[in-house]
């Protein structure tokens, strides 16, 4: 089993749709993060949280919301989808600053 | 600011080297990092290298860090078609958040048999 796990992995919507993916980590770690990667842009960092009472924006968090339900849980919310949003969405943890530990990616399509 | 860029696709022949580069702006970077991306998975730890370091090499790959020109490059010898992927190179930096990674672009390596 991975040890970031991200739900669903496939998703096709319509703008306006409110859209959460969820991720969830076995790997005991206090950091996780949610970026976008579109081609050619690399990562680009959403949202992040060191521990469960805390939540910070990244370089583009407009349009995105987050929760941290418990230390292995952790969910983006678009609350209302628009076509910009389409791109690959991963989420990741980290035991301190520099490893960071991928889920597989959740491809979101907007319409 | 902060700004990571990479060259976007690198071409070689199975066996050949690979030499995929990087410059980056902020000198208080801390760590480097190369992470790897093959097709239809997230993005993996490679290697990565202190910034008080010129050189580290792990078997097949040799990193170089120029500090002066900002400048890091990843070699992989003998290049295999498994390491077909997108590499990414990252920074580290520490700010009042805690360390944190910038990313490139992303530079995907192609290998032919």
């Amino acid at each position: 089993d991975a040890d970031v796990t991200q739900t669903p992995r496939n998703r096709i919507t319509k703008t306006g749709k409110r859209i959460m993916l969820e991720c969830s980590q076995t790997k005991g770690h206090d950091r996780m993060y949610w970026y976008r990667q579109d081609p050619g842009l690399g990562l680009q960092l959403i949202y992040y949280s060191f521990d469960v009472k805390d939540i910070n924006k990244g370089e583009i968090s407009d349009g995105y919301s987050v929760s941290r339900q418990a230390q292995a849980k952790f969910s983006l919310s678009l609350e209302s989808a628009i076509p910009n949003q389409t791109a690959l969405y991963f989420c990741a943890t980290s035991p301190n600053a520099g490893e960071l530990f991928f889920g597989e990616g959740s491809r979101l399509t907007v319409l | 600011g902060e700004d990571v860029e990479q060259s976007l696709f690198l071409s070689v022949r199975e066996g050949d080297s690979s030499v995929i580069n990087c410059t980056y702006t902020d000198s208080s970077s801390t760590y480097l990092y190369w992470y790897k991306q093959e097709p239809g998975a997230g993005l993996q730890l490679l290697t990565y290298i202190f910034s008080n370091m010129d050189m580290k090499q792990d078997q097949r790959l040799t990193v170089l860090l120029n500090k002066k020109d900002k400048h890091l490059s990843l070699r992989i010898a003998d290049t295999q078609t498994g390491d077909s992927a997108i590499y990414f190179c990252a920074e580290s930096r520490e700010d009042n958040a805690g360390n944190m990674l910038t990313f490139g672009g992303g530079t995907r390596l192609m290998v032919k048999p």
